[in-house]
């Protein structure tokens, strides 16, 4: 069975910082890998999705993802915070069912 | 906007009660979903329709059932609630064949 794993439930940057969101998924087959990001009272919004065509996948926002076959990883990157990126953030896997890891919440300090 | 539409977007209702959630994919999109996001269990996948079809199941109570119209529209129906049914209820839809799901602004549902 396919599972999604967020590491920390919550992050902290600086403005202007790396923003590092990691995410492992456990499965036999890579299958399609997405990230989606959620603000207050809002639904999720598709920041971007590795559907085997590149390693690594350039989203919305600045965002990027790269996947690692051999780490079973696709963590989200963006070289500089913004305040506007303060939002939870969501790894998710599957074909035709995704399932989503537990959510990243990410803080932005002035 | 999205293109998903969910509605009501709060409910507020008591123990026992019976609500039905409604979702609208977008335009296009043949394939709905549904999911519950509370505190502690996150996003969980409840149901999958495909067309009118159920496609696929996920933690879904008995208590719940769902169906997709020929108009493609989804109804979401929550039975005999309880506290613990109180979350945050989305609606997604996708094309044919999976890219990522388009997500509704979803409905908040408080049992009292």
């Amino acid at each position: 069975a396919q599972s999604v794993t967020q590491l920390g439930s919550h992050v902290s940057v600086s403005e202007g910082a790396l923003v590092l969101l990691r995410c492992n998924y456990s499965s036999s087959v890579p299958p399609y890998l997405f990230w989606y990001v959620q603000y207050p009272n809002q639904g999720l919004q598709l920041l971007l999705k590795y559907t085997s065509a590149a390693t690594l996948v350039k989203g919305i926002n600045g965002f990027e993802a790269e996947f690692k076959k051999s780490e079973t990883s696709f963590h989200l990157t963006k070289p500089s915070a913004h305040m506007s990126d303060a939002a939870e953030y969501f790894c998710a896997a599957g074909d035709d069912k995704i399932i989503f890891g537990k959510g990243t919440r990410l803080h932005i300090l002035p | 906007d999205s293109g998903v539409t969910q509605t009501p977007k709060h409910l507020i209702t008591a123990t026992g009660q019976r609500v039905t959630l409604r979702c609208s994919p977008r335009s296009g999109d043949l394939s709905v979903y549904w999911y519950q996001q509370s505190l502690d269990q996150g996003l969980q996948f409840l149901i999958q329709y495909y067309n009118g079809e159920e496609r696929a199941k996920g933690n879904i109570l008995e208590r719940f059932s769902a169906q997709q119209f020929p108009d493609l529209h989804s109804e979401l129906n929550l039975s005999s609630l309880e506290l613990g049914d109180s979350a945050l209820y989305f609606c997604a839809s996708s094309p044919t064949g999976n890219y990522g799901y388009t997500f509704g602004s979803g409905t908040r549902l408080t049992v009292v």
